[in-house]
């Protein structure tokens, strides 16, 4: 695609419940990062994926949050029993390699009430 | 490990006066070094990266940055502001065997005064 897609733009949910966030990154770019960038905390990593496989998970704050990428492509996040401290901005980028520019999505809202 | 500090997390400017950033890092090896700018509600934008080249970097919209050993630092100036440079600043650093993820800084805001 022309550029990384993040669906959707804002999500509202309860705090219990879960979701899914959506990456589509730019065709061919082999690494993907999701971040989340919240008031508190800045712009944190979260996970990294080299083609499927997932070299890096260091930033993944809790066993609620997983990830994965199939086909080299379309990369999910998923946050279970969601609380009120994972509302954030979630912001995925994708690169041709570690020393290429990463390029970002607009980023998904979300909101836990 | 490696760190990255920006200081001040607001920064307030006339138009078409200089711009200065200050990002300083913290690496164990030869770091590369990004800016990003992010207007409201988008995502980041690259505007100039350091990857041992050359010291003095020139990016997108005027800006520049100058990469000092010696100082660890990184800092961002364009000569003259212009009001569409209003955003936030954001300095990163990346090593190499970390997969090119990228450690950020606090971010500094920038405005921009008529």
């Amino acid at each position: 695609g022309a550029g990384v897609s993040q669906s959707p733009s804002n999500k509202v949910t309860e705090k219990g419940k879960d979701v899914e966030l959506r990456c589509d990154p730019i065709s061919g770019h082999t690494a993907l990062y999701w971040y989340r960038q919240s008031l508190g905390q800045g712009l944190e990593f979260l996970i990294y994926f080299q083609g499927n496989s997932a070299p890096d998970k260091s930033g993944l704050p809790s066993d609620r949050f997983s990830a994965e990428r199939t086909g080299g492509s379309v990369s999910t996040l998923t946050i279970q029993r969601t609380q009120q401290e994972d509302s954030a901005v979630y912001l995925c980028a994708s690169s041709l390699g570690w020393n290429t520019e990463a390029f970002f999505g607009q980023g998904t809202r979300l909101t836990v009430v | 490990a490696q760190s990255v500090t920006q200081l001040g997390s607001h920064v307030s400017v006339s138009e078409g006066a200089l711009v200065l950033l200050r990002c300083n890092y913290s690496s164990s090896v030869p770091p590369y070094l990004f800016w990003y700018v992010q207007y409201p509600n988008q995502g980041l934008q690259l505007l100039l990266k350091y990857t041992s080249a050359a010291t003095l970097v020139k990016g997108i919209n005027g800006f520049e940055a100058e990469f000092k050993k010696s100082e660890t630092s990184f800092h961002l100036t364009k000569p003259s502001a212009h009001m569409s440079d209003a955003a936030e600043y954001f300095c990163a650093v990346s090593v190499y065997n970390q997969g090119g993820k990228l450690i950020f800084g606090q971010g500094t805001e920038l405005s921009v005064k008529p």
